[in-house]
């Protein structure tokens, strides 16, 4: 079964303004992580944004935030203040009794001056 | 701040052929994972080892297998390569023991296999 499931394979933002990138999951543990990473164009997998599912807050790193709705089971990403550097596929995923990440199929973002 | 180091970064192979791909861990990382990403897909987990030995297994082929040395640095060997393992390898690593779902990977900067 998909653990991960982001329904936006594509979208647009101008430039300056919010976007956000939809994300669910599925699983029947109690103790969950929940990841962002950006792969720009250069292929490489970094590190945005982390959210525990026993955590009470929703999670800021900069630009990025985390609106985590546990009973809904969404963990969507929100970047504020798009930049022309955030083009980028963004990959959720997440981690539960299994060692591994599992990943979402990812959303293209194209940011528009 | 060091990051995970992957070689090499680009390598072409014949079918049939044998292939090893390296990876080093940030120090004092002590897990090391191993995902494979086809063109267009998402990453998908190959196989993980924590202080030296296999944690976990996901869809690798028989005809891979990986291992971790002493200083913790990773091996991914690749035998009898179809046109089908032309993908990017990506090795991530974490610090905390293995089975907190909380411990981040960090993923360096993939090796792209390309198989003629």
């Amino acid at each position: 079964a998909q653990k991960i499931t982001q329904t936006q394979p594509g979208m647009f933002v101008q430039e300056k303004e919010a976007v956000t990138l939809d994300c669910t999951y599925d699983t029947s543990d109690q103790s969950y992580g929940l990841f962002w990473y950006k792969q720009p164009s250069s292929g490489e997998m970094i590190f945005l944004i982390y959210q525990g599912s026993y955590d009470e807050q929703n999670a800021t790193e900069g630009r990025y935030s985390l609106n985590f709705q546990k009973a809904r089971k969404s963990a969507n990403l929100v970047i504020s203040a798009s930049q022309l550097g955030d083009s980028a596929m963004y990959f959720c995923a997440m981690r539960d009794n299994d060692y591994k990440l599992s990943f979402g199929a990812g959303t293209t973002v194209t940011v528009r001056a | 701040a060091a990051g995970v180091i992957q070689s090499p970064r680009h390598l072409i192979k014949e079918k049939r052929e044998t292939a090893t791909l390296k990876c080093y861990p940030i120090p004092r990382h002590d897990t090391v994972y191993w995902y494979q990403q086809g063109p267009g897909q998402d990453p998908q987990f190959l196989i993980s080892f924590y202080e030296k030995m296999q944690s976990d297994k996901g869809s690798i082929p028989d005809r891979f297998s990986a291992q971790q040395f002493s200083d913790y640095h990773s091996e991914l060997n690749m035998s009898s390569l179809e046109l089908g393992d032309s993908a990017l390898y990506f090795c991530a690593s974490s610090s905390t023991p293995s089975g907190a779902y909380t411990d981040t990977q960090y993923f360096g900067p993939g090796t792209r296999l390309t198989v003629l």
